[in-house]
């Protein structure tokens, strides 16, 4: 268990509609970075957050938008879902911004039908 | 921009020693990180290499060089529970951002 919580575990929804993830770092951690996976794909970069300032910015589509707030938790909105939008999404914890070692909750498994 | 190359699938037998290789391409390095994924579950922390040589952690040792832009990970007496994805990460740029690699499938057999 490292720590870092996400909610929901799973989530089924339509084309078209707009989901909230949301991450809790761990006890301490300032930093918070969120992450795609598709299938058979990479971890893909989405955005960071660093005591409640943007960061750094990946390949985040228009559509997706993120916030962290003043208790350090983070949530990832995701709108007009596609079905490419499908896959695991990962949000990751740290002390610092450029701290050693990030690390991951247990993901939030995203399905567009 | 950044470029991150692992093998696809590596396959080693159980007992064995594997040696699983990232290059890399980046400005501005400023650390690579070797993390575990079991299939549908989070990445785990491995190592983390910013200056050149070996680090050795248990069955686990990674090696960076900086100039080669190449790092590789070795894992020693292969148990079943090492299948699993193994990623290449570099931490870069002014925010250091970290990115990964595509990740290499290890399967280990008896």
């Amino acid at each position: 268990d490292s720590g870092v919580t996400q909610t929901p575990k799973h989530l089924i929804t339509a084309t078209g509609q707009r989901v909230t993830l949301r991450c809790s770092p761990r006890s301490g951690d300032l930093s918070v970075y969120w992450y795609q996976q598709s299938l058979d794909q990479g971890l893909q970069f989405l955005i960071q957050y660093y005591n409640g300032e943007e960061r750094a910015k990946g390949n985040i589509l228009e559509r997706f938008s993120a916030q962290q707030f003043p208790d350090l938790h983070s949530e990832l909105n995701l709108s007009s879902l596609e079905l490419g939008d499908s896959a695991l999404y990962f949000c990751a914890s740290s002390v610092v911004a450029g701290a050693d070692t990030q690390y991951f909750g247990p993901g939030t498994r995203l399905t567009v039908l | 921009g950044q470029n991150i190359d692992q093998p696809t699938e590596m396959t080693a037998t159980e007992g064995a020693i594997v040696q699983i290789n990232c290059t890399y391409q980046t400005s501005g390095f400023n650390g690579l990180f070797w993390y575990q994924q079991h299939a549908g579950e989070a990445p785990t922390f491995l190592s983390y290499n910013v200056l050149d040589g070996l680090e050795e952690k248990g069955r686990f040792s990674s090696f960076l060089s900086r100039s080669k832009g190449y790092s590789y990970l070795l894992l020693k007496e292969l148990q079943m529970k090492d299948s699993a994805s193994y990623l290449c990460a570099v931490r870069s740029g002014g925010y250091q951002k970290v990115t990964f690699g595509t990740g290499t499938k290890l399967q280990v057999i008896p």
